[in-house]
């Protein structure tokens, strides 16, 4: 079946570092790939999301690249600041037979300190 | 436009007994999802329905199941609640093409005493 594997935290950087966090998927067909970020005592909140190879998801400074030559989507941000700490999720939605469910990878605590 | 709304927030059950959550979705989604989130297994997809209809279910036992309604609200109940139901149960709705983005409520914290 599909799985998205994460790097599992925590991840602990000081602020303006560079950030990485990798994640691969294993998936029949053609996946779309999404990174939600969840807030302390909050939802999840879609970050950003690819939906073909080579597609580039952007936003708030994150970015990730949908690699299918090494079936990854890891998560990068050039400088973080404190208000990013918050726990990632690196998800896969499946055309190809599991539609309409998100399956998630374990999550990474990220915490940022002044 | 209002986010997905989920109620209750906060609920605390004995075993044994039964519990129903509820979830509004964003006006106009038609699609509403539910997932299950522990510290130990992470994640987890319940089940998806659109106009009242179960399209997918993921791997939980039957004391799991779930409704539509016509104005798309949806609930899900769980009965004979074990100590492992304790989680955070959240809610998710979309358009329901492919691919299109799941908003989520905040989640209804169920604690199993």
């Amino acid at each position: 079946g599909d799985s998205v594997t994460q790097m599992e935290g925590p991840v602990t950087l000081s602020e303006e570092a560079f950030l990485t966090i990798n994640c691969t998927y294993t998936a029949t067909g053609y996946p779309s790939l999404f990174w939600y970020v969840q807030y302390p005592g909050e939802g999840l909140q879609l970050l950003l999301k690819a939906t073909k190879a080579d597609d580039k998801g952007s936003n708030k400074g994150f970015e990730a690249t949908y690699r299918k030559e090494t079936t990854s989507f890891h998560l990068e941000k050039g400088s973080v600041q404190v208000s990013d700490s918050a726990v990632y999720f690196c998800a896969l939605e499946n055309s190809g037979g599991s539609n309409y469910k998100l399956t998630f990878g374990k999550g990474t605590l990220l915490t940022v300190n002044p | 436009k209002a986010g997905v709304t989920q109620t209750p927030r906060y609920l605390i059950k004995t075993r044994g007994q039964q519990v129903t959550l509820s979830c509004s979705p964003i006006s106009g989604h038609r699609s509403v999802s539910w997932y299950q989130q522990t510290p130990g297994q992470g994640l987890q997809f319940l089940f998806e329905y659109f106009s009242e209809t179960q399209r997918n279910k993921g791997n939980f036992p039957g004391r799991f199941s779930g409704r539509q309604f016509s104005n798309s609200r949806s609930e899900m109940n769980v009965s004979t609640l074990e100590l492992g139901d304790s989680a955070l149960y959240l809610c998710a709705s979309s358009s329901s093409r492919v691919a299109d983005t799941q908003y989520f409520g905040p989640g209804t914290r169920l604690t199993v005493l």
